[in-house]
C-alpha cells in the first residue's frame, strides 16, 4: 500500500517562516508534488521534486530526501493569503497516478 | 489552454437518488483524466482515471461509476446515492508527459441529505 503522512494543522505568524513536513512509504518513487488548496477551491500546483535537494520558487521552497522518504515545503515571509491546506502527493510508479496525503491546514495569524 | 469545466458547481440530492457529474476539458487531445473525491477537511481520494475514450480504471469499489463517451468528456455517475457520497468532487487532467503534474477543475460540491 501507499502511505503519506502530514501534520493535520499548523499555525504560524504573518511574516514568519513555516516548514510543512511530509513523509511517505510507497511501493516506488517517481516524483513528489506539493499543492496549495484554499477553502472551497481546487488544488493548485506549487512544486515538483524528483531528485534529492532543494527547489526554490519565490517565497516557496521544497526539499526532498529519497533515502529518508521525506519532503518539506518551506514558506517564507508568510502572508495572510497563505492560509490554506497544503497537499503532498507522490507518483509511486511509472504510471499516471498520484497518491495524496491528507493535507496540512495552515493558519496564518496577524 | 488547460481549462477544465465542471458542472454543476453545487448539488444537493436526497439519499437514493441518481447522480451525474460532468467534466469537459479544453486543449490537447487524448488527455489522461481523473475523478477525485475529497471529504470535508480530508485529502484527495482517487476514484477513477481514464487514458482514452471508453477506457476507465476504478481505484475504489463503491456505488459510483465513470464513463468517457468523448475524448474531452468524463462523467461520474451513481444509480443510488448514499450519505457517505457527500463531498467535493474534482476532475483533473494530466499536464503533458513531463513531470506528470495534474491540473484540477473547479469542483462540484455534493451534499446528500
Amino acid at each position: 500500500g501507499q502511505n503519506i503522512d502530514q501534520p493535520t494543522e499548523m499555525t504560524a505568524t504573518e511574516g514568519a517562516i513555516v516548514q510543512i513536513n511530509c513523509t511517505y512509504q510507497t511501493s516506488g518513487f517517481n516524483g513528489l508534488f506539493w499543492y496549495q488548496q484554499h477553502a472551497g477551491e481546487a488544488p493548485t500546483f506549487l512544486s515538483y521534486n524528483v531528485l534529492d535537494g532543494l527547489e526554490e520558487k519565490g517565497r516557496f521552497s521544497s526539499f526532498l530526501s529519497r533515502s529518508k522518504g521525506y519532503s518539506y515545503l518551506l514558506l517564507k515571509e508568510l502572508q495572510m493569503k497563505d492560509s490554506a491546506s497544503y497537499l503532498c502527493a507522490v507518483r509511486p510508479d511509472a504510471g499516471n497516478m498520484l497518491t495524496f496525503g491528507g493535507g496540512t491546514r495552515l493558519m496564518v495569524k496577524p | 489552454s488547460q481549462t477544465i469545466h465542471q458542472w454543476p458547481a453545487t448539488l444537493v440530492q436526497p439519499v437514493g437518488s441518481p447522480l451525474s457529474l460532468e467534466c469537459t476539458v479544453e486543449g490537447t487531445s487524448n488527455p489522461n483524466l481523473y475523478w477525485y473525491r475529497q471529504a470535508a477537511g480530508r485529502g484527495l481520494q482517487l476514484l477513477f482515471y481514464s487514458v482514452g475514450i471508453g477506457q476507465i480504471s476504478s481505484e475504489v469499489p463503491q456505488n459510483l461509476s465513470a464513463s468517457r463517451p468523448q475524448d474531452r468528456q468524463f462523467i461520474l455517475s451513481s444509480k443510488k446515492l448514499l450519505l457517505s457520497d457527500s463531498g467535493f468532487y474534482l476532475c483533473a487532467r494530466q499536464v503533458g508527459t513531463g513531470n506528470y503534474e495534474q491540473y484540477f477543475g473547479p469542483g462540484t460540491r455534493l451534499t446528500v441529505t
